[in-house]
């Protein structure tokens, strides 16, 4: 079984520039959350995506954007880069079968410095 | 909306000691609770989660927490840690079985560090 993988691991980007960030969910899962994870803070969810829809959102701009695909696989886009966009993204898939909750499993995470 | 506070950003432990990390929420409806291992440069994994029913959680790595409402608290315990439980620890909260989005609000983390 293989788990949630991202891409790429580290990334730096300057001020003004777009990002997109890639996410492949634990297989059989159908839901996949993003997270960012400033230096020395907990995770704060930025959004998640079930079934290929938008399912919930955190306090982000809207230049933070997000597909999933068919495959579950995801995508976390960011515009007009900040330099405190500068975290570590996490993505999380699960499976969600009505309102069972279940394990959300993380990825490693892609360091993103923008500069 | 649901808040987390971890009372402890550091704690400092001899190798086979006891520990209590400690971990506090708010929220106006019910909520389930996890705790989250984060080792440096990897992801978090789940040591833990309170849906429902018995208010003592065990989880792996030899953890266990409890479930408080009255104190609203859901503190992280190990009675002997060992070199490797070294690593940065969160809790989180979720919104209960209300439906909707899964959304994870995490604590600020407190970073354990066991010396020999």
């Amino acid at each position: 079984e293989t788990g949630v993988t991202q891409s790429p691991t580290h990334l730096i980007k300057t001020r003004g520039q777009q990002v997109t960030l890639r996410c492949s969910s634990q297989s059989g899962h159908n839901t996949v959350s993003w997270y960012q994870q400033a230096l020395g803070q907990g995770p704060q969810f930025i959004f998640q995506y079930y079934r290929e829809e938008e399912n919930g959102r955190g306090n982000f701009p809207p230049r933070f954007s997000g597909l999933q695909f068919p495959n579950y696989s995801s995508e976390l886009n960011v515009n007009a880069l900040e330099l405190d966009d500068s975290a570590l993204y996490l993505c999380a898939s699960s499976l969600v079968v009505g309102l069972a909750r279940n394990e959300q499993f993380f990825g490693p995470g892609t360091r993103l410095t923008v500069l | 909306a649901q808040s987390v506070t971890q009372l402890d950003s550091q704690v400092p432990v001899f190798e086979e000691a006891p520990v209590e990390l400690r971990c506090n929420y708010s929220s106006s409806v019910s909520v389930y609770l996890f705790w989250y291992v984060q080792y440096p440069n990897q992801g978090l994994q789940l040591l833990l989660k309170y849906l429902s029913g018995s208010t003592l959680v065990k989880g792996i790595n030899g953890f266990e927490a409890e479930f408080n409402k009255s104190q609203t608290s859901f503190h992280l315990r190990k009675p002997s840690v060992h070199i490797s439980d070294t690593a940065e620890y969160f809790c989180a909260v979720s919104p209960g079985a209300q439906g909707g989005s899964e959304k994870l609000v995490f604590g600020k983390g407190t970073k354990l560090t066991v010396n020999p």
